[in-house]
């Protein structure tokens, strides 16, 4: 089994939708998880951070579910320059490694 | 804050030269970098872990010897593809842990990749 699985998609919604991504991870222990997005041919840009329960950004909510072991991120009203490949992250205590995701593709259509 | 560099952005070389990527955090002293590569339509995989005057830490599977990586400094680290092939041929990203103190831990910055091309 993998260590982070995300649903590759594409995910194709219009303009001003909701949209939600989970992602799954195996080690039970860890506590650090990140949601980055990746712009196509760029680097990845961190999107939000999730420690706890969950965290909100404006128009981003992440929640971690630590008995079903995913996090979730959900996107509200949705922008055409929302259009990315969003990555999960599970990031190691003492080590600091991340493991990503093989990332979730967003199209945003107008 | 938390600007990371590397250079060059893209190379295109001749199939058996050594390409020699570098890595630097402009605004803050990272004592940790990695280094990932890409392939198309694939995630990010982690190579190695390079610790500022230490020795780097590969993934089960990268050749140490062909990816020699250096971290002489607290803002540089330099990744060399020896002996370049076709199948080395991706996107090189590097990321640097900030580590201060209150900043989020664990939080890692990247650079903006170098696009390597083998011929």
């Amino acid at each position: 089994r993998k260590e982070v699985e995300q649903d590759p998609g594409p995910f194709n919604v219009p303009e001003g939708a909701t949209v939600a991504f989970n992602c799954t991870y195996s080690n039970s222990a860890s506590q650090s998880f990140f949601w980055y997005r990746q712009d196509c041919r760029k680097e990845p840009k961190l999107l939000m951070s999730v420690y706890s329960s969950g965290n909100e950004d404006g128009r981003f909510t992440a929640q971690l579910n630590r008995a079903s072991q995913y996090i979730s991120l959900l996107i509200r009203d949705s922008k055409l320059s929302d259009s990315a490949t969003y990555l999960c992250v599970e990031a190691f205590s003492g080590t600091y490694k991340y493991i990503f995701g093989t990332g979730t593709r967003l199209k945003v259509l107008a | 804050g938390a600007v990371v560099s590397q250079h060059p952005s893209w190379v295109i070389c001749k199939s058996g030269t050594s390409v020699k990527i570098e890595c630097r955090s402009l605004d803050f002293q990272a004592t940790t970098m990695f280094w990932y590569r890409q392939f198309p339509k694939q995630s990010l995989m982690l190579m190695a872990t390079s610790n500022e005057g230490s020795k780097a830490t590969y993934e089960q599977g990268v050749e140490k010897d062909k990816f020699l990586i250096n971290h002489a400094s607290l803002t540089l680290s330099t990744l060399t593809v020896t002996s370049a092939h076709p199948e080395d041929s991706s996107f090189y990203i590097c990321s640097a842990r900030e580590g201060r103190a209150g900043s989020l831990p664990d939080t890692q910055y990247f650079g903006p990749g170098t696009r390597l091309t083998v011929l």
